[in-house]
C-alpha cells in the first residue's frame, strides 16, 4: 500500500527560486493537510483541504499557495524561496468522519533547504 | 486558544524498562480526540495510540498505554519494556474541531542499551 507519498524527498534552493511539492494519497481521503515540521516548534499547519475544490489557510500560510488537482493529490507552491522556509514539509490525509478516530496518515516528508 | 504542552524535550532510559512521556493540553471543548505519534530517524509519522475523550477507559497498544486525566487536561504516554527501536521523537496531539489538529513539540525519546 503506498498511502501518502510525496516527492521530492530532498531539495535545495536558493533565495528568490519556486518550487512545488507533490502530494498524493491513494487511500480515498476527503481532507489533506501540509505541514512543517521545525526544531522545538513541533508540526505547524501551512494548508489544509476538506473535501475536493476547497482550500483553506492554516497557522502558517505566508508565503506558500496550495492546489487541491483532484481527490488524491495536494500540492504546496512556494512561489519565491526565502531561507525561513527551510524546513521540513509533510503532507497527511485523514479518512472521512470519525473513521479511524480522525488518524492522521502521513508522508515520508520532504526536506527543503533554501540557501 | 487551544495548545497541547511536551514540558519533556529529552528523555532516556533503560532498555526493558518503563518511562512515561507527559503531555497537557488545553481546550473548552467537551469531546476531542487525543493521539500520540512517534517520529523515528526515518522521519515517518507513525499513530502510537488514539484516545477518545468521552471513553473514560484508558487506551493501551501492546506495550504503550496512555493515562488520561480529563479534568486535568493530562495525557501521558507510557512505553512498558522499552526496545530500542522505541527510539523516536514522540508527538501529541489535539483533534480540535473536525479538521483542525494541534501538536506538542514533541519529546525525544533514547532507548539505551
Amino acid at each position: 500500500n503506498a498511502g501518502v507519498t510525496q516527492t521530492p524527498k530532498f531539495q535545495v534552493l536558493k533565495t528568490g527560486q519556486s518550487m512545488t511539492l507533490q502530494c498524493a494519497q491513494d487511500m480515498n481521503h476527503n481532507s489533506m493537510y501540509w505541514y512543517r515540521q521545525d526544531p522545538g516548534m513541533g508540526l505547524r499547519l501551512i494548508y489544509y483541504s476538506a473535501s475536493e475544490g476547497t482550500t483553506d489557510k492554516g497557522e502558517v500560510p505566508n508565503g506558500y499557495n496550495v492546489s487541491r488537482l483532484n481527490k488524491r493529490e495536494f500540492s504546496l507552491r512556494l512561489e519565491s524561496a526565502a531561507p525561513s522556509q527551510t524546513s521540513v514539509y509533510f503532507c497527511a490525509s485523514r479518512p472521512p468522519g470519525t473513521s479511524k478516530g480522525g488518524e492522521l496518515f502521513f508522508g515520508e516528508g520532504s526536506r527543503l533547504t533554501v540557501l | 486558544a487551544q495548545t497541547v504542552t511536551q514540558s519533556q524535550p529529552e528523555m532516556s532510559v533503560q532498555e526493558a524498562e518503563t518511562v512515561t512521556l507527559s503531555c497537557t493540553y488545553d481546550t473548552s471543548e467537551s469531546n476531542y480526540y487525543l493521539f500520540w505519534y512517534k517520529q523515528p530517524p526515518s522521519r515517518q509519522m507513525i499513530l502510537v495510540i488514539r484516545q477518545e475523550a468521552y471513553k473514560q477507559q484508558n487506551a493501551t497498544e501492546n506495550r504503550f498505554s496512555v493515562n488520561f486525566q480529563k479534568a486535568a487536561k493530562s495525557f501521558s504516554l507510557k512505553i512498558s519494556d522499552s526496545q530500542l527501536g522505541d527510539t523516536a521523537m514522540y508527538f501529541c496531539a489535539f483533534k480540535a474541531g473536525t479538521y483542525k489538529y494541534i501538536f506538542g513539540t514533541g519529546t525525544r525519546l533514547k532507548v539505551l542499551a
